[in-house]
């Protein structure tokens, strides 16, 4: 079974541009999630996906991120314009279910690491 | 005060020991539980789940539920070298709302 696939793996920007983030989570993985950790701390959610629609975006920056889910599989995070605060890993999950119960645990792709100069 | 809290670490513990980490959480509403393991510039990997309170065993892990405490722990026996990383909680509610939270960094020393 494929794990999540996320590209690119590393990304270095200045500050005020734009970067985007992909994401195709396992096959027949129903939610997607985008999560955000900055080194030293745990991951934070920032926008979850069940198929096509929005379930929990409460913590996006939606002045600055933004985030789709293409006919319910790939996904692309963009942030425009970057700040320096926006450096961290960027962490793409999928899991089959809308949530991680009873053996449906989410998976993680191993990363997009940001540095915004 | 933050929605899931955790030993600060880092904690250090010989090879062959016990390692006891702790997961303190905040929303009564919660209802699955998971430890991920997180090695350095790697992703999270799912170590243990837990939904009921007591005692749930696989190999060397142990997690422990407590939902009347709102306290979930890991219990690592016969630690290895391998054990070193950091080990994350992470909480989530039936409505699907999940928070980590920042992680205890264990260290087992040969």
């Amino acid at each position: 079974e494929a794990g999540v696939a996320q590209s690119p793996r590393y990304k270095i920007i200045e500050k005020r541009q734009s970067v985007a983030f992909w994401c195709n989570p396992i096959s027949g993985h129903a939610t997607l999630y985008w999560y955000q950790q900055i080194l030293g701390q745990g991951p934070k959610l920032l926008i979850q996906f069940q198929n096509n629609g929005v379930v929990d975006d409460s913590q996006l920056p939606k002045d600055r991120f933004s985030a789709e889910r293409l006919k319910g599989v790939d996904s692309t995070l963009k942030i425009q314009p970057a700040k320096l605060e926006d450096s961290a890993v960027y962490l793409c999950a999928s899991s089959l279910g809308q949530f991680p119960l009873y053996g449906s645990p989410l998976h993680f792709g191993n990363g997009t690491r940001l540095t915004v100069t | 005060q933050k929605e899931v809290e955790q030993n600060s670490g880092p904690l250090s513990v010989p090879e062959g020991a016990i390692a006891s980490l702790n997961c303190t959480y905040s929303d009564r509403v919660s209802q699955s539980f998971f430890w991920y393991r997180q090695y350095s510039g790697k992703s999270p990997e799912l170590i243990m789940s837990i939904y009921s309170n007591g005692d749930k065993e696989d190999g060397r892990f142990t997690a422990q539920l407590n939902k009347a405490s709102q306290y979930v722990s890991l219990l690592i026996r016969d630690s290895q070298p391998s054990d070193s990383a950091t080990y994350l909680c992470a909480v989530f509610t039936n409505a699907g709302k999940s928070t980590f939270g920042d992680g205890t960094t264990l260290t087992v020393k040969p």
